[in-house]
C-alpha cells in the first residue's frame, strides 16, 4: 500500500524558516518523480514545486522560487522541502504527492497523497 | 501559466441525481485534464485522468469526456459519500494549475 506521511510543519515567524519532510512507503521511492502541493485554509490547491527521481532536475512555482528548495533521500525513501524567508502567504496545508508515471519522465498527475502538514506564519 | 475555469462553484443535489461539472483551459491543453476529489479535511483523491481515464479503485459512476480546451466530470448517480468538492487540473505544462473547485452538496 502506498503511504506518503508529512511532518514538519507549525507556527512560524514571517522571515523564518521550516523544513517538511515527507516519509515514503509501498512503492519505489527512487524510481518517481514527486511534488509538493498547498492549500492555504479555504482555498484551492496550488503547485509548488517537483523533483526528478534521482534529484538531478527541479522546478518549482514563481511564488517560491529562491526561497524553497526540494530535495530528497532514496536511501532514506523521504522527499524533503526546505522553506526560508516565509512569508504570511506561504500558510497553508502542504502535501507531497507522488507522480503518476511509472519509469521515466514525469506526468505532472498527482495519483498518491499524503496527509498534509499545516505551516503557519504568523507573529 | 494555463488557467483553469470550473463551473459552476457550487452545486445542490439529491441522492441518485445525475451531475456533471465543466472545466476550461485557457489553451488547448489535449486530453491531459485531470479530476481529483477533496472531502473536509482530507487529502484531494485522483479520480480521472488523462481526461476520461478511471484512476484504479473508483468507481464507475464517475466519468470524464472532453478534450482540448473543454472538458466534463458526470456522476451518473450520486452517492451519499459523493459529496465532497471537486478539482480540475491541467497536466499539460509546468507549472501544473488547478481549477478554483466545485463544492457539491446536498439539497
Amino acid at each position: 500500500e502506498v503511504q506518503l506521511v508529512e511532518s514538519g510543519g507549525g507556527l512560524v515567524q514571517p522571515g523564518g524558516s521550516l523544513r517538511l519532510s515527507c516519509a515514503a512507503s509501498g512503492f519505489t521511492f527512487s524510481s518517481s518523480y514527486m511534488h509538493w502541493v498547498r492549500q492555504a485554509p479555504g482555498k484551492g490547491l496550488v503547485w509548488v514545486s517537483r523533483i526528478k527521481s534521482d534529484g538531478s532536475s527541479t522546478s518549482y512555482a514563481d511564488s517560491v522560487k529562491g526561497r524553497f528548495t526540494i530535495s530528497r533521500d532514496n536511501a532514506k525513501n523521504t522527499l524533503y522541502l526546505q522553506m526560508n524567508s516565509l512569508r504570511a502567504e506561504d500558510t497553508a496545508v502542504y502535501y507531497c504527492t507522488r507522480d503518476h508515471k511509472n519509469g521515466g519522465g514525469y506526468s505532472n498527475t498527482n495519483d498518491y497523497w499524503g496527509q498534509g502538514t499545516l505551516v503557519t506564519v504568523s507573529s | 501559466d494555463i488557467q483553469m475555469t470550473q463551473s459552476p462553484s457550487s452545486l445542490s443535489a439529491s441522492v441518485g441525481d445525475r451531475v456533471t461539472i465543466t472545466c476550461r483551459a485557457s489553451q488547448t491543453i489535449g486530453s491531459y485534464l485531470n479530476w481529483y476529489q477533496q472531502k473536509p479535511g482530507k487529502a484531494p483523491k485522483l479520480l480521472i485522468y488523462g481526461a476520461s481515464s478511471l484512476q484504479s479503485g473508483v468507481p464507475s459512476r464517475f466519468s470524464g469526456s472532453g478534450s482540448g480546451t473543454d472538458f466534463t466530470l458526470t456522476i451518473s448517480s450520486l452517492q451519499p459519500e459523493d459529496f465532497a468538492t471537486y478539482y480540475c487540473q491541467q497536466s499539460y505544462s509546468t507549472p501544473q494549475t488547478f481549477g478554483q473547485g466545485t463544492k457539491l452538496e446536498i439539497k
